[in-house]
């Protein structure tokens, strides 16, 4: 079976600070991959999407980057972080191994707050 | 662009109660649809999702939702509801494409009420 981890699970990081969340995916080849953002109250910002390593799609432009060093592995960056990038931070893949390239399935989340 | 609305930001019931959250996606020549469910601090989990075929869906939990063209809405029913569903719910949908992007509803938080 399929399985998404995210770390860290929490983060506190001062203005200014360089930020890097890690996802993996196990048990799946060559899946797509996705980064959201979840502000407090609001819905689902899709932030970037990969189909490939080294393929990265942005969909927001701002001051945060995406990496795809590996197959199944997603890295979320940033050089300085900002007061406006606390959040809740989700990582999803979707792939034929589920029988279907439509869903995605999400990990447990990044909560990120910058002070 | 494909859009996902849903209805209600806050639908609040009591325990036992049958619910119902709304949901409308734009039209388009192929749509597969899905609802989403979100406890709070954790990711979202899949409850269930129209591909093809039947237009009633079960899910997990006792979820169902149909799939209803001509409305182009895919409304989402529980017949009881317990306490433990409290949570946030998405519809999304997806039209096919290479990069297989879903567009999310903005939520509706079910609050259920002993």
């Amino acid at each position: 079976s399929q399985t998404i981890h995210q770390w860290p699970a929490t983060l506190v990081q001062p203005v200014g600070s360089p930020l890097s969340l890690e996802c993996t995916v196990e048990g799946t080849s060559n899946p797509n991959l996705y980064w959201y953002r979840q502000a407090a109250g609001r819905g689902l910002q899709l932030l970037f999407y990969s189909v490939g390593i080294g393929q990265i799609s942005s969909e927001v432009p701002q001051n945060l980057s995406a990496s795809r060093p590996q197959d199944r592995q997603f890295i979320l960056s940033s050089k300085k972080l900002l007061l406006s990038d606390s959040g809740f931070y989700l990582c999803a893949w979707s792939g034929y191994a589920t029988g279907g390239p439509f869903e995605q399935f999400f990990g447990p989340g990044t909560r990120l707050t910058v002070l | 662009a494909q859009s996902v609305t849903q209805l209600d930001s806050q639908v609040p019931v009591f325990e036992e109660a049958p619910v119902e959250l709304r949901c409308n996606y734009s039209s388009s020549v192929s749509v597969y649809l899905f609802w989403y469910v979100q406890y709070p601090n954790q990711g979202l989990q899949l409850l269930l999702k129209y591909l093809s075929g039947s237009t009633l869906v079960k899910g997990i939990n006792g979820f169902e939702a149909e799939f209803n063209k001509s409305q182009t809405s895919f409304h989402l029913r529980k017949p009881s509801v317990h306490i433990s569903d409290t949570a946030e719910y998405f519809c999304a949908s997806n039209s096919g494409g290479s990069n297989y992007k879903l567009t999310f509803g903005k939520g509706t938080l079910l609050t259920v009420n002993p």
